[in-house]
């Protein structure tokens, strides 16, 4: 099945750091997403592009879905605490139609030191 | 407006036992998903149902059953629970459309010995 490699696996950076991870794929994927986990709760979605080149902000959060459709990033910037938490990035072969599943990446845990 | 709810939070099972995930939406989505999410890992999709009366499999299907029961619920079954399927089990739904993003529910952790 297709597969998501996702970095940094952790990082540690101090507050009001800008923050930045990515993931890679080797299948394309026609819509890329971004949840963020926190502790005993389900994914929640941050961002979500559905076109190649896309581009989409959302408060401090900045996503881009990349050129070959094989690649997304997420950037956070000025960092604040309650930014800690697991970061997912998620794929979807169709195009948002459909109803097939989402292929998640492994993540990346995001801790902040104050 | 509940949203997506998964019944029981948590539960304990011996090898062999069975038991069964309940989950329900209140938003009148189309499609539901089931997932497990084991350390350091994503989440892995195990059955979903595009639509009220169908059901197709996941990445991870094996030990498991689903049944949509209506279109507001759609559970998850083990027949025969064993220690591999320790993990925490997350509902999801989605309209159908463009645009239209999966909500999940809070999860089941299940720990089977």
């Amino acid at each position: 099945g297709q597969q998501l490699n996702q970095s940094p696996q952790s990082m540690f950076i101090q507050e009001g750091e800008d923050v930045s991870m990515n993931c890679t794929s080797s299948s394309i994927f026609n819509t890329w997403l971004w949840y963020k986990q926190d502790p005993g709760e389900g994914p929640v979605l941050l961002i979500a592009l559905y076109k190649a080149g896309e581009l989409t902000s959302n408060g401090r959060l900045t996503a881009q879905f990349g050129i070959t459709r094989k690649d997304s990033f997420l950037n956070i910037s000025a960092s604040i605490p309650s930014d800690v938490g697991i970061y997912f990035c998620a794929g979807q072969l169709g195009s948002g139609g459909g109803a097939d599943g989402l292929t998640f990446g492994k993540g990346t845990h995001l801790i902040i030191q104050p | 407006n509940a949203g997506v709810t998964q019944t029981p939070k948590f539960q304990v099972l011996k090898t062999g036992q069975s038991m069964t995930l309940q989950c329900a939406q209140d938003m009148n989505h189309n499609s539901m998903y089931w997932y497990r999410q084991d350390p350091g890992m994503g989440l892995r999709l195990i059955y979903y149902s595009a639509s009220e009366g169908t059901t197709d499999k996941g990445e991870v299907p094996n030990g498991y059953n689903v049944s949509r029961l209506n279109k507001r619920e759609f559970s998850l079954r083990l027949e025969s629970a064993a220690p591999s399927q320790t993990s925490v089990y997350f509902c999801a739904s989605r309209d159908r459309g463009r645009g239209k993003t999966q909500y999940f529910g809070p999860g089941t952790r299940l720990l089977v010995l």
